[in-house]
C-alpha cells in the first residue's frame, strides 16, 4: 500500500530563512507526489507534482521539490521563507499505473509558521 | 478560484440526522472525489465516482453514501449522524482524458464544514 510520512507537524522559521518540509513516501511502483496548500478556512491548492518527467520540480510561489528515489523522498523547499507563507502543507501520493483510480493519499501535514 | 464548487459552506446539525453535501466539478472533468479531513483522522479519501459511475471506494462508512448525476454534479449524503462525524468534507475534481501530464491532478473545491451537535 502507498503512503506519505511527513516529518515534524510543526515548522517555524524566520522571514527570508530557507523553507524544508520534509515528505518521505512509500511505494511499491513509482507513484505521482504531490504537495498541496491550505490556508485557514480554504480548500487545498495544489503546490506542484511530480509524475517522473523530471525529478526536480518548480512550482508556485518560489517553491520546488526533489524527487529522490534513493531515498524515496520528496521534501519540498523554498529558499526565502515570506509571511504568506504561513499555512498547512500537505504531502500526498497517487498510484501510477494509468488504473481506474488516482485517488489521493495524504500526510499528517506540516503547519509553517513565518516568524517576523 | 478552482472552479469546484461546493455547497453549503457551513452546515450544524444534531446527532441521528441525515445531510446532504453538493459538490459541482470543474466544466468538463469527469472524475469527483470526496475526501474528510477531521483532527483525528486527518485528510483521507472517502470515494470516487467517474462519469456516474463509482470508481473507488476508501474509508467511507456504511452511513455514508454519494452519487454523481448525468450532469456530473455530485452528493454525499451522510446519515444517522454522530458526533464523530464533525469534519470538513471537501470536493475535488480531475479529467483523465486531458493526457497524463494532469491525469492525476486534482482540484479541490472550498469545503463544506460539517457540525454535529
Amino acid at each position: 500500500a502507498q503512503s506519505v510520512t511527513q516529518l515534524g507537524s510543526h515548522v517555524s522559521v524566520s522571514e527570508g530563512a530557507l523553507v524544508l518540509l520534509r515528505c518521505n513516501y512509500s511505494s511499491s511502483v513509482p507513484p505521482y507526489l504531490f504537495w498541496y496548500v491550505q490556508y485557514p478556512n480554504q480548500g487545498l491548492q495544489l503546490l506542484l507534482k511530480y509524475t517522473s518527467a523530471a525529478t526536480l520540480v518548480k512550482g508556485i510561489n518560489g517553491f520546488e521539490a526533489e524527487f529522490k528515489k534513493s531515498e524515496t523522498s520528496f521534501h519540498l523547499t523554498k529558499p526565502s521563507a515570506h509571511m504568506s507563507d504561513a499555512a498547512e502543507y500537505f504531502c500526498a501520493v497517487s498510484p501510477n499505473y494509468g488504473g481506474a483510480t488516482n485517488k489521493l493519499i495524504f500526510g499528517t501535514g506540516t503547519l509553517l509558521a513565518v516568524q517576523p | 478560484d478552482s472552479g469546484v464548487t461546493q455547497t453549503p459552506k457551513h452546515l450544524i446539525t444534531a446527532t441521528g440526522q441525515r445531510v446532504t453535501l453538493r459538490c459541482s466539478p470543474r466544466s468538463g472533468d469527469l472524475s469527483v472525489y470526496w475526501y474528510q479531513q477531521s483532527l483525528d483522522q486527518g485528510l483521507q479519501f472517502l470515494i470516487q465516482y467517474y462519469n456516474g459511475e463509482e470508481r473507488a471506494k476508501g474509508n467511507i462508512l456504511e452511513r455514508f453514501s454519494a452519487q454523481q448525476f448525468p450532469d456530473l454534479h455530485s452528493e454525499l449524503n451522510l446519515s444517522s449522524l454522530e458526533l464523530g462525524d464533525s469534519a470538513l468534507y471537501f470536493c475535488a475534481s480531475s479529467n483523465p482524458e486531458r493526457g497524463p501530464i494532469s491525469y492525476n491532478e486534482q482540484f479541490f473545491g472550498p469545503g463544506t464544514r460539517l457540525t454535529v451537535l
